[in-house]
């Protein structure tokens, strides 16, 4: 099955610096990834869309100037967190979805993002 | 709003008796229906999908129905093993450009020896 891959899967940094989160499709080129934020117990939220040489898409309440999201390639997209606070402390998990399908999504093993 | 519901208690069943987990959504009209499973730190794994227009899709020992008047899906388990012991999302879509997923609340199901 199609794989994704995301880096790091934890990561603890200190409140006003920037954390950057990879997500790769390993097998297969992958137009639109989605990034998703999931809290203790609760499902998962989705944060925005990341489409390829294009601008991403961002769900209402998200702050795009906070998250920042860049598909530069097919196979790999970044979520930037800038000036990390406390409350941005959470599981952050990416997915694609190979090209040719618009059905399933394969999600990446997601990132424990901790601010302290 | 759309909203999407399911077992907001823990399932607890004995190992070999079927799991029925139930995913019910308002104001939403999907094209497709999934089923994923998560572990405690990990992203979703994609169990099923079923489309509007069907009304079960079975996988091993996965089912799942779909009923879009009653705008309910159930997610059975046969001969369940505690192996089987995971959150269990749904999540629905239009379809089309994007596909964007919308996740219900979760269902955690323990599998008892």
């Amino acid at each position: 099955g199609a794989v994704v891959s995301q880096h790091p899967s934890w990561v603890i940094c200190k409140s006003g610096t920037s954390v950057k989160i990879e997500c790769r499709s390993l097998d297969f080129q992958a137009t639109t990834m989605f990034w998703y934020r999931q809290f203790p117990k609760q499902s998962l939220m989705l944060m925005a869309t990341s489409n390829e040489g294009s601008k991403a898409t961002y769900e209402q309440g998200v702050e795009k100037d906070k998250f920042l999201i860049n598909h530069a390639s097919l196979t790999l997209s970044t979520l930037t967190v800038t000036s990390a606070h406390p409350e941005d402390s959470s599981f952050y998990i990416c997915s694609a979805r190979p090209s040719d399908r618009d059905t399933e999504a394969f999600f990446g093993q997601g990132t424990r993002l901790t601010v302290v | 709003s759309q909203k999407i519901e399911q077992n907001s208690e823990a399932l607890n069943i004995q190992e070999g008796k079927t799991a029925t987990l139930t995913c019910n959504y308002t104001n939403y009209s999907p094209a497709y229906l999934q089923w994923y499973r998560q572990d405690p730190g990990r992203g979703p794994v994609f169990l099923l999908l079923i489309r509007e227009n069907e009304k079960e899709k079975r996988k091993e020992r996965l089912k799942v129905t779909f009923d879009t008047t009653l705008k309910q899906s159930l997610f059975h388990i046969t001969a369940s093993q505690p192996a089987d012991s995971a959150t269990y999302l749904c999540a629905l879509s239009r379809g089309g450009g994007g596909n964007k997923l919308t996740f219900g609340t979760g269902t955690q199901l323990k599998v008892e020896l």
